[in-house]
């Protein structure tokens, strides 16, 4: 059982526009910023967001990031064939020692 | 580019320990805006946080793998390691190196990850 709650699948057409959850509480993503990474088949996680809407270099702008309370929210845009992956949330938990965490992780199908 | 390579036994007996070792190219280990982490995920599962490392040895474990978890860091070589005692079947997983920062728990680069089984 993760920390941090993600539903486990989220499907949409291509050109559409997908959001993935992350429900955690006050001691993680409600006192610390959060992360996103996305995992293609058979590769290592990626980092899409960092500090809960922040892009790194080179992450294109159909990927966006914010956050409400205890709740963190993935969203693409004009969804691509190649973004079919699964995405995880992570942050810090206080009530961890200083542990982080991640999500279960979302399966995203483009259909 | 920063560079992360694991390194290692890919196959480990039960009760025994597993080793790891990460090579990171491409930038110091000693820069003080980064931890550097261990992360796995077991064969369909998704990812665990192991353990985080600073250059001048602080270490933070995940509390759920208990003493079991040992990291260390050779700055000299510009390598940190894992070591995982009493090791079982649940241990299965590729095995990710990380850094991480320079805010805490967020993983900006990784390594490729090996799949260290464990089985007799």
């Amino acid at each position: 059982q993760s920390v941090l709650t993600q539903p486990p699948s989220v499907s949409a057409a291509p050109g559409q526009k997908v959001t993935i959850s992350c429900s955690g509480t006050s001691s993680n993503i409600g006192n610390s910023y959060v992360s996103w990474y996305q995992q293609l088949p058979g590769t290592a996680p990626k980092l899409l967001i960092y500090d809960n809407y922040k892009r790194p270099s080179g992450i294109p702008d159909r990927f966006s990031g914010s956050k409400s309370g205890t709740s963190a929210t993935l969203g693409i845009t004009g969804l691509q064939t190649g973004d079919e992956a699964h995405y995880y949330c992570g942050t810090w938990d206080t009530s961890l020692s200083a542990g982080r965490v991640f999500g279960g992780g979302t399966k995203l199908t483009v259909l | 580019q920063l560079q992360l390579q694991e390194s290692g036994p890919r196959l480990v007996k039960p009760s025994e320990t597993l080793s790891l070792t990460c090579t990171v190219s491409g930038g110091s280990i000693s820069n003080v805006d980064f931890y550097w982490g261990w992360i796995r995920q077991p064969p369909g599962k998704g990812l665990e946080w192991i353990g985080s490392i600073y250059y001048d040895g602080s270490t933070y474990y995940n509390p759920s793998l208990g003493s079991r978890v040992t990291m260390s860091v050779d700055t000299s070589k510009n390598q940190f390691s894992l070591r995982l005692n009493s090791v079982t079947a649940a241990d299965t997983a590729v095995y990710y190196c990380a850094r991480e920062g320079p805010r805490i728990a967020s993983m900006t680069d990784w390594g490729q990850g090996t799949l260290v089984t464990v089985s007799s």
